[in-house]
């Protein structure tokens, strides 16, 4: 149980491009998902918490223009790259959150390249 | 803000030796979690602590959980190439997200 999925797993565009990453939970429902980006080696960064049915959240520092997330249902968020730049390439890997005390099941990540 | 501190950063060890990384909080955890992620890969759960000084076991994974709920410990037994990968904690404090450290990177020889 507590499968979360992200689609595309890799993709490639051009600068200036927007690129849409799905997030999916297979078997649970999910009110609140996050989206993470890592860095070659780093730890994850917290972009964004994102809440079905309502605004996400974005932590400091996070552009929310340029990083559109919509949780329009209980199983799915979407994390829209706009205008993508190649300081954008990045993994991006969403998690869903289950249970209580809270534990976060990660989707398998996105490997985003703009050139 | 609360930050979570882990070191070592990274370890590179001998197949059959041991392994521990150690993680502090700047501020008291409701609970904090473990995870690893193989390169290449995603973070993947391996456990969570929520009692003040808890220990709990996984094969030859040991993790524990400080009397004050600030510090935690994951500690392998007799490593394996198949332990290669970043050990993340990261601890929750009641508000609404995680706050994951740097992670330790483990290097196993065989």
């Amino acid at each position: 149980g507590a499968v979360v999925s992200q689609h595309p797993s890799r993709v490639i565009c051009k600068s200036g491009t927007s690129v849409k990453i799905e997030c999916r939970s297979l078997d649970f429902q999910a009110t609140t998902m996050f989206w993470y980006r890592q860095f070659p080696k780093q730890s994850l960064m917290l972009m964004a918490t994102s809440n079905e049915g309502s605004k996400a959240t974005y932590e400091q520092g996070v552009e929310k223009d340029k990083f559109l997330i919509n949780h329009a249902s209980l199983t799915l968020s979407t994390l829209t790259v706009t205008s993508a730049h190649p300081e954008d390439s990045s993994f991006y890997i969403c998690s869903a959150r289950l249970g209580s005390p809270d534990t976060q099941y990660f989707g398998p990540g996105t490997r985003l390249t703009v050139l | 803000g609360q930050q979570v501190m882990q070191i070592p950063q990274y370890q590179h060890v001998q197949e059959g030796e041991d392994f521990t990384t150690y993680c502090n909080s700047s501020t008291t955890l409701s609970n904090i979690q473990w995870y690893k992620q193989r390169p290449g890969g995603h973070p993947v759960f391996l456990i969570q602590l929520v009692k003040s000084g808890e220990v709990k076991k996984q094969k030859r994974l040991t993790f524990q959980f400080g009397e004050a709920k600030k510090n935690s410990s994951l500690h392998i037994t007799a490593t394996q190439t198949t332990d290669v990968g970043t050990y993340f904690c990261a601890g929750y404090s009641g508000y609404s997200t995680l706050t994951f450290g740097k992670g330790t990177m483990l290097l196993v020889s065989p």
